[in-house]
């Protein structure tokens, strides 16, 4: 099993541009999650889904869509990048019939924005 | 809403010194408590979790973390460090919901 899955590991994008982050996992878990990692802030949720076709907000998701149209599969949109959205971006998915099931986490990709 | 706060953000120790890494949350209602692992250019791994009963919990690669619901914290110690041991460290809060809150990170960096 490849586990958690992300396309591509480096982007650099000018501002205005847009892009698309992949995420995918072999693992049939239902809730998937994406977050950005800053330094001296940890994790932030952007948007999370619990199942084929939801999506949900989490705790920074303006500048960002999402969509879930198959199960193993999660994407990230960003539509007219600006420099505050350099991050490294990562993925992670959850079994799902308990919120104590351990996540899993893809490797990251890393975006730059000029 | 919940927070964790991770009082140091970087911690350097000599190899075979014992650490603690500290971790301190807030919540309104009962938590479970997670510490995460992240080494150089790598995701995120879970490296021990407190659910329920016994309030010491310990990790396979010898690390251990106390949940002490007075103090609200769940600080996590290893009694003697190796090189390999050089990550970063991320602590986190679930209320039970769909989402986990984390700290912002504890980078521990062994010298030999």
């Amino acid at each position: 099993n490849a586990g958690v899955t992300q396309t591509p590991k480096f982007r650099v994008l000018k501002t205005g541009q847009s892009m698309t982050l992949l995420c995918a996992q072999d693992m049939n878990h239902e809730y998937m999650y994406w977050y950005r990692q800053d330094p001296g802030m940890g994790l932030r949720l952007i948007h999370y889904s619990v199942g084929e076709g939801t999506t949900a907000k989490g705790e920074v998701p303006d500048g960002y869509n999402v969509s879930r149209l198959k199960k193993q599969n999660f994407l990230l949109g960003l539509e007219s990048a600006a420099p505050s959205q350099t991050s490294v971006y990562f993925c992670a998915s959850r079994e799902g019939l308990a919120f104590t099931d351990t996540q899993y986490f893809g490797p990251g990709t890393r975006l730059t924005v000029l | 809403a919940q927070s964790v706060t991770q009082l140091d953000s970087q911690v350097p120790v000599f190899e075979e010194a014992p650490v603690e890494l500290r971790c301190n949350y807030s919540s309104s209602v009962s938590v479970y408590l997670f510490w995460y692992v992240q080494y150089p250019n790598q995701g995120l791994q879970l490296l021990l979790k407190y659910l329920s009963g016994s309030t010491l919990v310990e990790s396979i690669n010898g690390f251990e973390a106390e949940f002490n619901k007075s103090q609200t914290s769940f600080h996590l110690r290893k009694p003697s460090v190796h090189i390999s041991d050089t990550a970063e460290y991320f602590c986190a809060v679930s209320d039970a919901g769909n989402m986990l809150t984390f700290g912002g990170g504890t980078r521990l960096m062994v010298k030999p």
